[in-house]
């Protein structure tokens, strides 16, 4: 039982393009959100977050959140193949994860 | 930031044995968790744990148990291995339940 649900599963991007992944979730009383990020071979490690609606941005990251429509999403602006990863998504109303966006960044 | 260790990294055993997965934090957080990944299926939650003698069913307990002996320390039992259980398991910590979680490196488990 995932009480957060992303898309898509898997994206192929070309270097510097803006990339966008999503997650809705279905407790409107959900307070704590989370994005994690995985590399090949590594442990997920926490990203960014976000308390209250609206955007918070940190370096080429954006995070949106509107609890109206219980999504929230994480944009990366101008991507490397550094950001090639699986990122998951959390929120922390429950300790569970969306199943994940594979994300790969093309040179 | 906070440690999370794990062992063993990796472990063969066979169908039907016992294994036992070791998790300990040093930050002394309160909350404990143990997941496992599997291509397609992200981090499952098995079981975790909010303090010492405590524990909370995860999503996907079935063969699994698991005890917190003291804050640092978490283990997670299979006490009649099955292929099926055959998975990168992860252990995490965090501080209040909604919290940054710190994941250890992870153990990978084949069950032949």
């Amino acid at each position: 039982q995932q009480n957060v649900q992303q898309s898509p599963e898997s994206l192929i991007v070309p270097e510097g393009a803006r990339t966008s992944l999503n997650c809705t979730f279905s407790d409107s009383a959900s307070q704590y959100f989370w994005w994690y990020r995985q590399h090949s071979g590594k442990a997920p490690k926490a990203l960014m977050s976000i308390f209250s609606n609206g955007e918070k941005e940190e370096g080429r990251f954006t995070i949106h959140l509107n609890k109206a429509s219980l999504h929230f999403s994480l944009h990366i602006r101008d991507s490397q193949p550094s950001d090639s990863a699986l990122y998951l998504c959390n929120n922390n109303n429950a300790p569970r994860f969306g199943a994940g966006t594979k994300l790969t960044v093309k040179p | 930031e906070a440690a999370v260790t794990q062992s063993p990294r990796n472990k063969v055993t066979v169908t039907g044995g016992n294994v036992t997965l070791s998790c300990r934090q040093t930050n002394s957080h309160n909350y404990m968790y143990w997941y496992r990944q599997d291509t397609g299926h992200g981090l499952r939650l098995i079981h975790y744990s909010y303090g010492a003698g405590n524990l909370q069913i995860g999503d996907v307990p079935d063969g699994y148990k698991a005890t917190r002996t003291t804050q640092e320390d978490f283990f997670l039992l299979l006490e009649l291995a099955s292929p099926s259980q055959t998975s990168l398991y992860f252990c995490a910590s965090s501080d209040l339940g909604v919290d940054t979680q710190y994941f250890g490196p992870g153990t990978r488990l084949l069950v032949l």
